[in-house]
């Protein structure tokens, strides 16, 4: 069964730190893992990855993946209260691209 | 903004009523999609449809239903809604790639449902 840990559940941070959040997976076939954020609404979309090392990079987001150990990580660097939401991590499986997400991480940035 | 919009946004409803969620795109995308989101439990897919008529069950499929009777419109049926099945229902769809390429997911604004 396709599994994915994302690690820390919450955190709180102060404006203007960077933080890291962690999703791990387990999968059969892999396609692409997905990262979204999520406010008090729909999820959005933030980043697809489907190569290892290859860092994708928007803003003061960036993520990368390594196949190899099965993870990927979400960069923000200077944290701002707009970033405050629920971080999500999913994986695409082969076939019809259904999506197996994470439980989340609830990033909380204070001013 | 995909094209996705759900009816309705909030509902109320009691134990043994049947209940129908509404997803309508106006985008004419193939793939549609429905996840039920709760705490502790993240997103997780409860049908999905790669075509008019074309539906298949998702992880968490037990007590819902789904049709998909034109491309626009995928509607979620709880038969005889239970507590159980109070969460956040979202909606969302997938383009179709040329060949092998991978898209993402747009997601609707969601429907609060809570079955007394």
């Amino acid at each position: 069964e396709d599994k994915v840990v994302q690690s820390p559940l919450s955190l709180v941070v102060h404006e203007g730190d960077t933080v890291t959040l962690n999703c791990s997976y387990e999968v059969t076939n892999f396609r692409s893992l997905l990262w979204y954020k999520q406010e008090k609404k729909a999820p959005t979309f933030l980043f697809m990855l489907t190569s290892s090392g290859i860092e994708k990079k928007s803003g003061r987001l960036s993520s990368i993946l390594d196949k190899k150990e099965l993870f990927s990580i979400l960069n923000i660097t200077a944290t701002q209260t707009g970033d405050s939401a629920v971080y999500l991590c999913a994986l695409m499986n082969t076939g019809f691209q259904k999506l197996v997400f994470g439980t989340g991480t609830r990033l909380l940035v204070s001013p | 903004d995909a094209g996705i919009t759900q009816s309705p946004r909030h509902k109320v409803t009691e134990t043994g009523t049947p209940v129908t969620l509404r997803c309508h795109q106006t985008e004419n995308h193939r793939y549609m999609y429905w996840y039920r989101q709760d705490p502790g439990h993240g997103l997780r897919l409860i049908h999905y449809s790669y075509g008019v008529k074309d539906t298949d069950k998702g992880e968490v499929s037990d007590g819902y239903s789904v049709s998909r009777s034109k491309t626009e419109d995928f509607l979620l049926t709880l038969e005889s809604a239970t507590s159980s099945q109070t969460s956040v229902y979202f909606c969302a769809i997938r383009g179709q790639g040329i060949g092998s390429v991978l898209l993402e997911q747009f997601f609707g604004p969601g429907t609060r449902l809570t079955v007394l």
